[in-house]
């Protein structure tokens, strides 16, 4: 089944424990890309990743990281985490860069930062 | 800079009412790519429709529709006849040629809520 995952789901942590969000497509997609969701927000761009090794700031990328090293795999990286990354965290792909395309979204990943 | 707005927050309607969902946009680009999707309370995002800003004709799909119009910058979706399964938080986004439609930008949603 063509899928985007995401894991763990469900992390509730402390400030400052360094954190890993992995998400894994299947679709030999070039493009992924992390957005984070906040109420009255909306969605809002991390981190995007063109292709492997190829990867650029999303509107929010502050005190976050990502790396492509592989095309199906695209971490989001959260060195020292606080308070204010407490989020709903969706991973996507799509089967292009720089075409527009519609994105398939993770199933979201709950993250609390106490 | 880049913007889309969703000015309704919330929207209650009784099951097969008519609902237009609104959604407004900013970009000086002359080329871009404007999205919907909709988020069910299961959570997952799910992808309705891409329209290009090029082709202004509408679309209808079932009971959806859009209506794009350029002069007023807006890309509106209405529902026909809705159901209760239509309950969701509807997200209207906007990628332009600046960042080479890498960078995706959404408005804040709209909850619609369709009761039996």
């Amino acid at each position: 089944e063509a899928q985007v995952t995401q894991n763990p789901r469900y992390l509730i942590t402390v400030t400052g424990k360094k954190l890993t969000v992995t998400c894994s497509q299947n679709m030999n997609h070039e493009y992924m890309s992390w957005y984070r969701q906040d109420p009255g927000l909306g969605l809002r761009q991390i981190y995007y990743s063109m292709n492997v090794e190829v990867t650029d700031k999303g509107d929010v990328p502050e005190g976050y990281k990502v790396s492509r090293k592989e095309k199906r795999n695209f971490p989001l990286i959260l060195e020292s985490p606080s308070p204010n990354q407490t989020s709903l965290y969706f991973c996507a792909s799509s089967p292009l860069a720089g075409a527009g395309n519609e994105q398939f979204f993770g199933p979201g990943t709950r993250l609390t930062v106490l | 800079a880049q913007k889309v707005t969703q000015a309704q927050t919330e929207i209650s309607v009784v099951e097969k009412e008519d609902v237009t969902l609104d959604c407004v946009y900013e970009t000086r680009d002359t080329t871009y790519y404007l999205f919907w999707y909709k988020q069910p309370p299961s959570g997952e995002l799910v992808f309705l429709i891409r329209r290009n800003s090029f082709d202004e004709q509408n679309e209808i799909s079932g009971r959806y529709s859009w209506n794009f119009q350029k002069s007023t910058s807006s890309f509106n979706f209405t529902i026909t006849a809705s159901q209760v399964v239509d309950s969701a938080v509807y997200f209207c986004a906007l990628s332009d040629k600046v960042y080479n439609f890498n960078k995706f930008y959404f408005g804040s949603g709209t909850k619609l809520n369709v009761k039996p």
